[in-house]
């Protein structure tokens, strides 16, 4: 069946320090990727999407390039803020599905 | 901005009681879904709708009941709540495929 993988936290980083966070996913056909991220307190917010190979998406500074060949999508932020404390999820969906297939959240801890 | 509400956002109630988690939106999308948060932050589909009068199972089994009467509406209900009910529970909606709206959540503890 569909999956997604992400790498587990947590993951504390400084400030202005450079961000991975990994997610590979197991799919048949050509799903689109996404990636959510839930502020504490919050239920969870779309960061980026992308809905097609070697699709770049962006949004925040944060970025994720879907790669078909590693079924990849990993999650980069060149300098990131405190602010940016939160829980990550990588997510899939199967074309023209409505359901989402989430993986187990990775938090991250930017310490200033 | 999406605009979907859930209420209460926090719930401290006793073994046994019947307690309903609303979830309301004024998008005016068809799909709502329900997730339960386990403390660990993986979420898992407990009930979706596709429409008015339209309610499955997710993939894991829960013991609480959806009704769709109202395509703005979409309530939760346990009928005894006991304490492994304790979790967060997060209410979403969407109009196309992929792409989900979450509300804030109702973190319910059973004692």
């Amino acid at each position: 069946g569909n999956s997604v993988t992400q790498m587990e936290g947590p993951v504390t980083l400084s400030e202005e320090a450079f961000l991975t966070i990994n997610c590979t996913y197991t799919a048949t056909g050509y799903p689109s990727l996404f990636w959510y991220v839930q502020y504490p307190g919050e239920g969870l917010q779309l960061l980026l999407k992308a809905t097609k190979a070697d699709d770049k998406g962006s949004n925040k500074g944060f970025e994720a390039t879907y790669r078909k060949e590693t079924t990849s999508f990993h999650l980069e932020k060149g300098s990131v803020q405190v602010s940016d404390s939160a829980v990550y999820f990588c997510a899939l969906s199967e074309a023209s599905s409505y359901k989402l297939i989430f993986g187990s959240g990775t938090r991250l801890l930017v310490r200033p | 901005e999406a605009d979907i509400y859930q209420t209460p956002r926090y719930l401290v109630i006793g073994t046994g009681k019947k307690i309903t988690l609303e979830c309301s939106q004024t998008m005016g999308h068809d799909k709502m879904y329900w997730y339960q948060q386990d403390p660990g932050m993986e979420l898992h589909l407990i009930h979706y709708s596709y429409g008015v009068n339209s309610t499955e199972k997710g993939d894991l089994s829960s013991e609480s009941t959806v009704s769709r009467i109202r395509t703005e509406h979409f309530p939760l209900t346990l009928e005894s709540a006991r304490p492994s009910h304790t979790s967060q529970y997060l209410c979403a909606s969407s109009d196309r495929p992929h792409e989900q709206y979450f509300g804030p959540g109702t973190r319910l503890t059973v004692t």
